[in-house]
């Protein structure tokens, strides 16, 4: 059983560009969020999406944006790139998680914008 | 502003002794915690939870304990091995929320043989 897979593994982009980030859920999991890891920093939550829709936001600005496939998956979008955006970023899936409920992490996209 | 604050970056601990975690918060509406372990080029894989109406959680090696009164909970491993070197995150979910979580920075344990 393949667990939470995230592509492509490194990205460099420059300022100004746009990117795309893809996620495939662990098997039986239906909910995907994404968070932001900076150096140094835990990972912090962007957004989680549940039956194709946005179902809940941190604090990041609308550059972020996302979306989830009938079969789960999910694609995070960042435009107007800044050097700021340069982060891990994470996808953990679970089965339409209350609080409490363990997620589980893929191995992140390390994106560097030059 | 931190909610969720591990105040030490890193604990370097001997093979076999105990290794403690800690891990303070601030928002009252927080009703689970949750520890990760990090290892390098991989995301964090969940250890162990504890729910607010809690003091204790016990798994195998692991142990979380927490103290409302304080905003504060410690993860021990006992007894620390050389493959628990890694990161460690403290997590929190809030009430009301869908299990979105918020981590603290993390704590660099490295256990020596």
């Amino acid at each position: 059983d393949a667990g939470v897979t995230q592509s492509p593994t490194h990205l460099i982009k420059t300022r100004g560009q746009q990117v795309t980030l893809r996620c495939s859920p662990k098997s039986g999991h239906d909910t995907v969020s994404w968070y932001q890891q900076a150096l140094g920093q835990g990972p912090q939550f962007i957004f989680q999406y549940y039956e194709e829709e946005e179902r809940q936001r941190g604090n990041f600005p609308d550059r972020f944006s996302g979306h989830q496939f009938p079969n789960y998956s999910s694609e995070l979008n960042v435009n107007a790139l800044l050097l700021g955006d340069s982060a891990l970023y994470l996808c953990a899936s679970s089965q339409n998680p209350t609080p409490g409920t363990a997620a589980f992490f893929g191995p992140g996209t390390r994106l560097t914008v030059l | 502003d931190q909610q969720v604050k591990q105040n030490s970056p890193s604990l370097s601990v001997q093979e076999g002794r105990i290794s403690i975690l800690n891990c303070d918060y601030t928002n009252s509406m927080f009703d689970y915690f949750l520890w990760y372990k990090k290892y390098p080029a991989e995301g964090p894989t969940f250890l162990i939870s504890i729910s607010s109406i809690k003091d204790k959680n016990e798994d195998g090696r692991f142990t979380v304990f927490l103290n409302k009164s304080a905003k504060h909970l410690s993860l021990h491993i006992v007894p620390s091995q050389p493959g628990d070197s890694a990161v460690y995150f403290c997590a929190a979910s809030a009430r009301g929320s869908q299990g979105n979580l918020i981590f603290g920075k993390g704590t660099k344990l490295s256990v020596k043989p």
